[in-house]
């Protein structure tokens, strides 16, 4: 069973508009939770990370909210760019050893013009 | 990519051959890391560096190896590679490796095909 499950798995929108990626995760407890970006041909970029105790963070047009209750994450992107066309990463970094991470299998988002 | 570079980028290969990737660093960080990204599956961890000369095995070590004799330098070995091994292979670094709110950076990835 995936310890760390995103939705949709792929997702198309045109520029301009909103769109909201999810998270769900079964593993606890945890450290912190992120988001990564990742371009076609390229490595994992850190968008945000947050702790249990955080409900939300920015980063630019990235906001992510965590519901540590519910073991939910979301990533709500603000009108969208053709460069914002990327998978999408969620991890969970429990406590404990480092390299305690656990990668979602990403959501892959399209921008059209 | 923070001062990672992974070498070479793209790599096919035949089965049984040995295979070494290579990552350097100008970051001067203690963690080093080797994943695999296959479709279907999320990033895993094959080995970890914490330090020169020590390494431990992550979710996915079978049939690697890795050795760290310089800070900056963290290399991947296959021995004998097989076609369950072709792959994207990225590096990534971290400043610190505790369950704290560090970051990990991650290389441009390394393309392997065994054939």
């Amino acid at each position: 069973k995936n310890q760390v499950e995103q939705s949709p798995q792929s997702l198309i929108i045109l520029e301009g508009k909103n769109c909201t990626l999810q998270c769900n995760y079964t593993v606890s407890p945890f450290s912190n939770l992120r988001w990564y970006k990742q371009d076609t041909g390229r490595g994992p970029v850190s968008l945000t990370i947050m702790t249990f105790s955080e409900n939300t963070k920015s980063n630019g047009r990235y906001t992510a909210t965590l519901d540590a209750d519910t073991k939910q994450s979301s990533l709500h992107i603000t009108a969208s760019q053709l460069s914002d066309s990327a998978s999408y990463i969620c991890v969970w970094r429990g406590g404990g050893s480092q390299g305690n991470l656990i990668f979602g299998k990403g959501t892959k988002l399209s921008v059209k013009p | 990519d923070a001062g990672i570079t992974q070498s070479p980028r793209h790599k096919v290969t035949e089965t049984g051959t040995p295979v070494t990737l290579r990552c350097h660093q100008t970051e001067n960080h203690r963690y080093m890391y080797w994943y695999r990204q296959d479709p279907g599956h999320g990033l895993r961890l094959i080995h970890y560096s914490y330090g020169v000369k020590d390494t431990d095995k992550g979710e996915v070590s079978d049939g690697y190896s890795v050795s760290r004799s310089k800070t900056e330098d963290f290399l991947l070995t296959l021995e004998s590679a097989t076609s369950s091994q072709t792959s994207v292979y990225f590096c990534a670094i971290s400043e610190r490796g505790g369950p704290s709110y560090n970051e990990q950076f991650f290389g441009p990835g390394t393309r392997l095909t065994v054939l």
